[in-house]
């Protein structure tokens, strides 16, 4: 069946660097991918909706600046979280649209550590 | 503000108990409701609801949407050391695939 892929699946950085995260449709097209946060013990947030080669839409009090998106091709849209702190440290999750079928899938998320 | 909201936020039970899983929401214009269960990674999918009063099955396990209630449950019959994750309810409006989830409920079921 229909895959959404993320990577990578962990990651482990310091504090002030950046960081990219992609998610990848594998054998479908996906017109539209979404973005989730998940901290420990607590459910999915979006933050942001990626369309293909139009600027995301992000949710209220999520910096636009700090978490970048990028939707260059019907299969990969990009989460870069910049100058990442501690406090980012979370579980990103992508979910994606297919573009014939309409069902919507999600990724395997990609779990962030900022020391 | 669209909101969900799921109860009880845990449960604990042992193998073989029936479980009912709790979801409330406040969404505009609502389109869909979708269960999932999450374990150690990303959700997977369990059911979509969008009718009032026609229950999904799936084995053991079945749901029910109530829109004059704004409301669905999930039932689990027999619970087994597998159904043991988090349980997710997510509610949709009319942009398709952009959900707002409940807290989810951590069900564990001890053998």
């Amino acid at each position: 069946g229909a895959v959404v892929s993320q990577h990578p699946s962990w990651v482990i950085c310091k504090s002030g660097t950046s960081v990219k995260i992609e998610c990848r449709s594998l054998d479908f097209q996906a017109t539209t991918m979404f973005w989730y946060r998940q901290f420990p013990k607590q459910s999915l947030m979006l933050m942001a909706t990626s369309n293909e080669g139009s600027k995301a839409t992000y949710e209220q009090g999520v910096e636009k600046d700090k978490f970048l998106i990028n939707h260059a091709s019907l299969t990969l849209s990009t989460l870069t979280v910049t100058s990442a702190h501690p406090e980012d440290s979370s579980f990103y999750i992508c979910s994606a649209i297919g573009r014939h079928t309409g069902e919507l899938f999600f990724g395997e998320g990609s779990r962030l550590t900022v020391l | 503000e669209d909101k969900v909201v799921q109860s009880p936020l845990s449960l604990v039970v042992h193998e073989g108990d029936t479980v009912t899983l709790n979801c409330s929401y406040e969404v505009t214009n609502f389109r869909s409701l979708l269960w999932y269960k999450q374990e150690k990674k990303a959700p997977t999918f369990l059911f979509m609801l969008t009718s009032s009063g026609i229950e999904k099955k799936s084995g053991r396990l079945s749901s029910i949407l109530d829109k004059k209630e704004l409301s669905s449950i999930l039932n689990i019959t027999a619970t087994q050391t597998g159904d043991s994750a988090i349980y997710l309810c997510a509610a949709g409006g009319t942009s398709y695939g952009k959900l707002t989830f409940g807290q989810g409920t951590i069900l564990t079921v001890h053998p």
